[in-house]
């Protein structure tokens, strides 16, 4: 079956970093994305990777291991406005969606 | 401004009743989907279309409905035979199903059926 694992819940410091690790196991693959979503609130795309390494994008950027079934988010420079879940979703071979649970980050003062 | 707009924002219906939530792009998206998200969960696929006046069954499309008679509008029927229809809906676009571009998301509708 397909399946996405990331953690519940993840709590940080304000100023520090942190990183979401999210696996997949897809029929087919055809890239990794990444969304941030505020409580009650729509998701909004923060990066996707199809090639195997790091993107870069400000604070944020997203590692893919395509061989491992693995990526990352970090998150640099924690503000308060980065409390919010990050949602982790693969498209497999169908240019499905298919969609993790959801990581609530807490960001501390 | 381009974007997806879903009203209303809350919707609250007694149970029996039939609902429809609206979905209106003005993206020039071809692709459009409806997604349920409940607490602890990802979020689900219900119905999707490609084009005008196709679309596809998703993931759990049992006790929905969807029509696409333009481009711009993918509205959703959550029927009496939906057996737990309370749940926050969101629906979202894109430029051709499938591909590296991301879907856009409208600021979704939370129903509640009591």
């Amino acid at each position: 079956g397909q399946n996405i694992d990331q953690p519940t819940e993840m709590t940080a410091t304000e100023g520090a970093i942190v990183q979401i690790n999210c696996t997949y196991q897809t029929s087919g693959f055809n890239g990794l994305f990444w969304y941030q979503q505020h409580a009650g609130e729509a998701p909004t795309f923060l990066s996707y990777n199809v090639l195997d390494g790091l993107e870069e994008k400000g604070r944020f950027s997203s590692f893919l291991s395509r061989s491992k079934g693995y990526s990352y988010l970090l998150l640099k420079e924690l503000q308060m406005k980065d409390s919010a879940s990050y949602l982790c979703a693969a498209m497999d071979s169908n240019y499905q969606l298919i969609w993790g649970a959801g990581t609530k980050l807490i960001i501390k003062p | 401004d381009g974007g997806i707009t879903q009203s209303p924002k809350y919707l609250f219906r007694k149970e029996g009743q039939n609902v429809t939530l609206s979905c209106e792009q003005n993206l020039n998206h071809d692709a459009m989907y409806w997604y349920r998200q409940d607490p602890g969960q990802g979020l689900r696929l219900i119905y999707y279309s490609q084009i005008v006046n196709d679309f596809q069954k998703g993931d759990i499309a049992e006790g929905y409905s969807v029509s696409r008679e333009k481009k711009e509008s993918f509205p959703l029927t959550v029927t009496s035979a939906q057996k737990n229809p309370t749940a926050f809906y969101l629906c979202a676009s894109s430029p051709p199903a499938g591909g590296s571009d991301e879907q856009y998301f409208g600021p979704g509708t939370r129903l509640t059926v009591t």
